[in-house]
């Protein structure tokens, strides 16, 4: 059973679209989430974390239901740079778990 | 801004050969990681380094792998006899123990066995 488990899209949304990523995980010791983005052939970039009350910033926000162990990213408002690949990611202690990533287009 | 720094950017070897991928952390980070992603993939852990000694590691992490914190900035990955599926590009971490294991990535190195 993965880990962590995203839709691979890919996602073709309009500039200014809003658009949302789910993610499922299957350790319910797991204690700390993340979305990271990843473009073509880079590092991954911290997006943010994400916390049980859900967190903001600016036209990210990102939501956490460890019940149903949940995690997903709302963008508003999309820009053609949010085109990349959206990485959920969850920590087990010190051992961190990556999904395969959601690809985003955002076509002018 | 501070950053994760990584030599060679590209690395080529030939099978049977041994690797050192080198890192810089963040100077105040102190915690260390090490992934790979096999082209097409997702990034896989392969181990977490902590006061000097490993906290984690993944069953991909065997006794081919060994890491090692030679100095107060390097932080380095050796791969032992390397084979052809080892080519990937291996990406270095570190995280602030305040920051809520915040990573921030270097820019990676890119192996590639012959």
């Amino acid at each position: 059973r993965k880990e962590v488990e995203q839709d691979p899209g890919p996602f073709n949304v309009p500039e200014g679209a809003t658009v949302a990523f789910n993610c499922t995980y299957s350790n319910s010791a797991s204690q700390s989430f993340f979305w990271y983005r990843q473009d073509c052939r880079k590092e991954p970039k911290l997006l943010m974390s994400v916390y049980s009350s859900g967190n903001e910033d600016g036209r990210f926000t990102a939501q956490l239901n460890r019940a149903s162990q949940y995690i997903s990213l709302l963008i508003r408002d999309s820009k053609l740079s949010d085109s990349a690949t959206y990485l959920c990611v969850v920590s087990t202690g010190n051992q961190f778990y990556f999904g395969t990533g959601t690809s985003l287009t955002v076509i002018p | 801004e501070p950053e994760v720094t990584q030599t060679p950017s590209h690395q080529v070897t030939q099978m049977g050969q041994e690797v050192i991928l080198r890192c810089v952390p963040i100077s105040n980070h102190l915690y260390f990681y090490w992934y790979r992603q096999i082209l097409g993939q997702k990034v896989e852990f392969l181990v977490s380094f902590y006061n000097n000694e490993i906290s984690e590691k993944s069953e991909i992490f065997d006794d081919q792998f060994s890491v090692e914190r030679p100095d107060g900035s390097n932080f380095t990955l050796k791969i032992r006899s390397t084979k052809l599926e080892d080519s990937a590009m291996y990406f270095c971490a570190s995280s602030d123990p305040d920051s809520s294991y915040e990573q921030y990535f270097g820019p990676g190195t890119r192996l590639t066995v012959t």
